[in-house]
């Protein structure tokens, strides 16, 4: 089975400064790895992911992940944050040929003036 | 090209009643997932369809039960409904062919409130 840990619930950052979103991963088999951004009262929207290759995957609005498999996670970063990048984000997992999602308990991202 | 949609956007419901929740998949997808998501908590997987069959189910209980269309479209149905139900219901489209699930795409979802 697969599970997913967001270890914190609620990120305060201030704009422009750099912001890290933990994330680590259980499975017994390889896995896909995503990052959903989920804005109020709206569905998720697919920020990144990483399938294979390189290790170090970049998405939309400025935001990057690095996949560790010996450590098994995959930490979402970006640089300088803005008011916008306010809001919930949720890492998951997918078995290959597998199209089920597994998601953690999200991270509330609060960036402020 | 029209994304995944969703019916109703927001219901109210009392306890015991039933609720059948509408998902229309993107264009050209097939499969059609649905997910559970309840205040501060990530999407649960509920169950999904493909050829008009469930083929995957979570951990849910019977009262939850689903349906898909040979135009591909699905319902959810929650019968008996209690206030633990109330969520953000999240429907998610793919391809079957491609089996890569980072082909998936989510509905805005339907928010189910329970009384």
């Amino acid at each position: 089975a697969q599970s997913v840990t967001q270890l914190d619930s609620q990120v305060p950052v201030f704009e422009e400064a750099p912001v890290e979103l933990r994330c680590n991963y259980s499975s017994s088999v390889s896995v896909y790895l995503f990052w959903y951004v989920q804005y109020p009262n709206q569905g998720l929207q697919l920020l990144l992911k990483y399938l294979s290759g390189s290790t170090l995957v970049k998405g939309i609005n400025g935001f990057e992940a690095e996949f560790n498999k010996s450590q098994t996670s995959f930490h979402l970063r970006k640089p300088s944050v803005h008011i916008s990048d306010t809001a919930e984000y949720f890492c998951a997992v997918s078995r290959y040929n597998f199209n089920k999602f597994y998601f953690g308990s999200g991270t509330k991202l609060n960036v402020k003036p | 090209d029209a994304g995944v949609t969703q019916s109703p956007t927001h219901l109210i419901k009392t306890r015991g009643q039933q609720v059948t929740l509408r998902c229309s998949p993107k264009s050209g997808h097939d499969t059609v997932s649905w997910y559970q998501q309840a205040l501060g908590q990530g999407p649960q997987f509920i169950f999904q369809y493909y050829e008009e069959e469930e083929r995957q189910r979570g951990n849910f209980p019977d009262r939850f039960s689903g349906h898909q269309f040979p135009n591909y479209s699905s319902e959810l149905n929650v019968n008996a409904l209690l206030l633990g139900d109330s969520a953000l219901y999240l429907c998610a489209s793919s391809l079957e062919a491609t089996q890569r699930p980072d082909t998936q795409y989510f509905g805005p979802g339907t928010r189910l409130t329970v009384l």
